[in-house]
């Protein structure tokens, strides 16, 4: 079945504490992204990655690290969380055309932070 | 700054009714403009898009509006039904770039 995985999906974790959220998809899609999304303020990109090696900035690049050594997967690192990073998390690949194509969600990453 | 500014927050409706949910945008170069929809406890999925070359695209029930001289596209879901009951994005990539840029969203109700 084509999809993105995300795991864990569920996540509490100190103020601090270095984590990591995976992404994989299996449809050998080349655009990857990640997302978080809070109440009133939509979606807003993180940061997203064109190919294998290449990432670059969305909107709210900070306090997050991304890489991108495989095709199929793309990790989201928070080294030092904090509690305004507690959100939920998207991650999304697409073929082809990058953000002008058919995004394909995961299933989410509810993250909190005390 | 909203580059994609989206209205109403939220949207009660009876099951049968018209249900229509606004985007306005301020750059001329956007070029796609896709709508997805997410489920409680879900990620969001496609539910229709429209390239600017054209006014209006249906697909079932559903239909985007597009006036490219208002700036305005908008999500028009006719005999509304409680299955629809969702929150709606609209979004558009930022020309030049490969960045994703979503309106806020719309939390729909449709009661019976």
């Amino acid at each position: 079945e084509a999809q993105v995985t995300q795991n864990p999906r569920y996540l509490i974790t100190v103020t601090g504490k270095k984590l990591t959220v995976t992404c994989s998809q299996n449809m050998n899609h080349e655009y990857m992204s990640w997302y978080r999304q809070d109440p009133g303020l939509g979606l807003r990109q993180i940061y997203y990655s064109m190919n294998v090696e290449v990432t670059d900035k969305g909107d709210v690049p900070e306090g997050y690290k991304v890489s991108r050594k495989e095709k199929r997967n793309f990790p989201l690192i928070l080294e030092s969380p904090s509690p305004n990073q507690t959100s939920l998390y998207f991650c999304a690949s697409s073929f082809g055309q990058g953000a002008g194509d058919t995004q394909y969600f995961g299933p989410g990453t509810r993250l909190t932070v005390l | 700054q909203q580059q994609v500014k989206q209205s109403p927050q939220s949207l009660i409706v009876q099951k049968g009714g018209i249900s229509i949910i606004n985007c306005a945008y301020e750059n001329t170069a956007f070029d796609y403009f896709p709508w997805y929809q997410q489920f409680p406890g879900k990620g969001p999925a496609l539910l229709i898009a429209i390239r600017p070359d054209v006014s209006e695209k249906k697909e079932g029930r559903f239909t985007i509006s597009f006036n490219k001289s208002a700036k305005q596209f908008s999500l028009h879901i006719m005999d509304s039904q409680p299955g629809d009951s969702a929150t709606y994005f609209c979004a558009a990539p930022l020309p030049n770039t490969d960045k994703l840029i979503f309106g806020t969203g719309t939390r729909l109700q449709v009661f019976p």
